[in-house]
Order: C-alpha cells, then structure tokens, then sequence
C-alpha cells in the first residue's frame, strides 16, 4: 500500500505571500506524480503531470519540483492571490498498468485578501 | 469541448438501497476511473475502465461494480447501502489506459448521502 503524506494539513496567506506545500511518497514502483487544485463545489482541476527525477514544471504563477529518489515532490505558490485558495492534491501513480492514482490527504490554502 | 459530466449532482438513498451512479468522459477518451471521496481524506481508486474491460479494482467489496458502454460512458453500481457508503463519487476520463504520465481530467462528482 503506498502511503503519501502531505503537508501541512492547512495553510493561511495574507496575499501577495509565497507559499510551499510537500507531498511524500514511497520511491518505489514510482510511475508518475500528479498534482490536482481542487475548489470547492467544483471538479479537480490537473495542474502538474511528473514522471522523470529532477522534473521542473510551471503554469503561471504556480511551480513543481519531483525527486523520484528520495519520494517527494514541492509546489510552489509565487504571490499567492485569493483565487488561489483551494486545496491541493498530490497524487502518485504506482500502477503502470493502470492509471490508479493514490491521493494525499491534500493541503488546504486559505489567502487573505 | 465539455468536460467530464457526472449526474446526479446530488442523491438521497436508505441503507440497503442500490444506486447508480452515472459518468460520460470528454470526448475521444477511451478510459474512466471511479473514486470515492469520504470527507477529510483524498479520493480513494475504486475501478478503472478501459475500452468497456476493467482494467484495475481497488480496495472495495463486491457490493461495487462497474461497467463501460460503447461510447465509453460508464455506471458506477452500488448494491445494499450502508450508511459508510456516504460519500463524493468522483469520475475520471483518460486517452490512455495503461502507461506513465497521462492527464486525468475530473469531474465534479456525484454526492451521496445514505440515511
């Protein structure tokens, strides 16, 4: 059973402050790491797909490092805005077979206007 | 292009009552994963359909089943409810059944309530 921590648990910005939340994985039988924003009363939506150790991604304002050796992965959040508030899932795929993806228990972002 | 749709939005159900859930993935996708989501954790795999055959079944009793139409549609079925079955049943669409890296792209769940 792969285990895959998150943290923290919450977080509360002011806006304008930069923000990173880790994600902890086994590095074993490691396929993929996804990363997923997910607001409420709407669907996940798919930030990040990571498959390769020393992966870099970036959409805007937001970020993403993978370290497959050691099992975890940071996203980052340069001057967090309101609309960021949401909770962030991470996700690996352990599974090559199929594209089961094991969820953290996701972190919650809260900015403050 | 739409998204993944699920419906209902929202359903009541009794213990010991069946549902079932339904899913239509973005067009062209050939793959469909369900999950369920019990407040306070992360959504947890319960069966991924790929070209109408199961591709993979987590953790989850034979109370739940699942099966893929023709045009990749899918139905999430749960047989006698129990009160932990309460839950947000999220539906993911893939163009890929098997491989690394693939986007799932979600939709926005149905909410099941059991009483």
């Amino acid at each position: 059973i792969l285990n895959v921590e998150q943290s923290p648990q919450s977080l509360h910005v002011q806006e304008g402050d930069s923000t990173n939340f880790t994600c902890s994985f086994p590095s074993s039988n490691f396929y993929a790491l996804h990363w997923y924003r997910w607001e409420t009363a709407k669907s996940p939506e798919a930030l990040f797909v990571m498959t390769l150790n020393g992966d870099e991604k970036k959409k805007g304002r937001i970020s993403a490092t993978l370290n497959t050796k050691e099992g975890y992965s940071y996203l980052y959040i340069k001057g967090s805005q309101p609309e960021d508030s949401a909770t962030y899932l991470c996700a690996p795929q352990a599974d090559g077979n199929t594209g089961k993806l094991i969820f953290g228990q996701g972190t919650t972002l809260q900015v403050k206007p | 292009d739409a998204g993944v749709t699920q419906s209902p939005t929202h359903l009541i159900k009794t213990r010991g009552q069946h549902v079932t859930l339904r899913c239509s993935p973005i067009s062209g996708h050939k793959s469909v994963s369900w999950y369920q989501q019990v407040l306070g954790q992360g959504p947890q795999f319960i069966f991924q359909y790929y070209e109408k055959e199961e591709r993979g079944r987590g953790n989850f009793p034979d109370r739940f089943s699942a099966r893929q139409f023709p045009n990749y549609s899918s139905e999430l079925n749960v047989n006698a409810l129990l009160l932990g079955d309460s839950a947000l049943y999220l539906c993911a669409s893939s163009s890929a059944g098997r491989g690394q890296g693939y986007e799932q792209y979600f939709g926005p769940g149905t909410r099941l309530t059991v009483t």
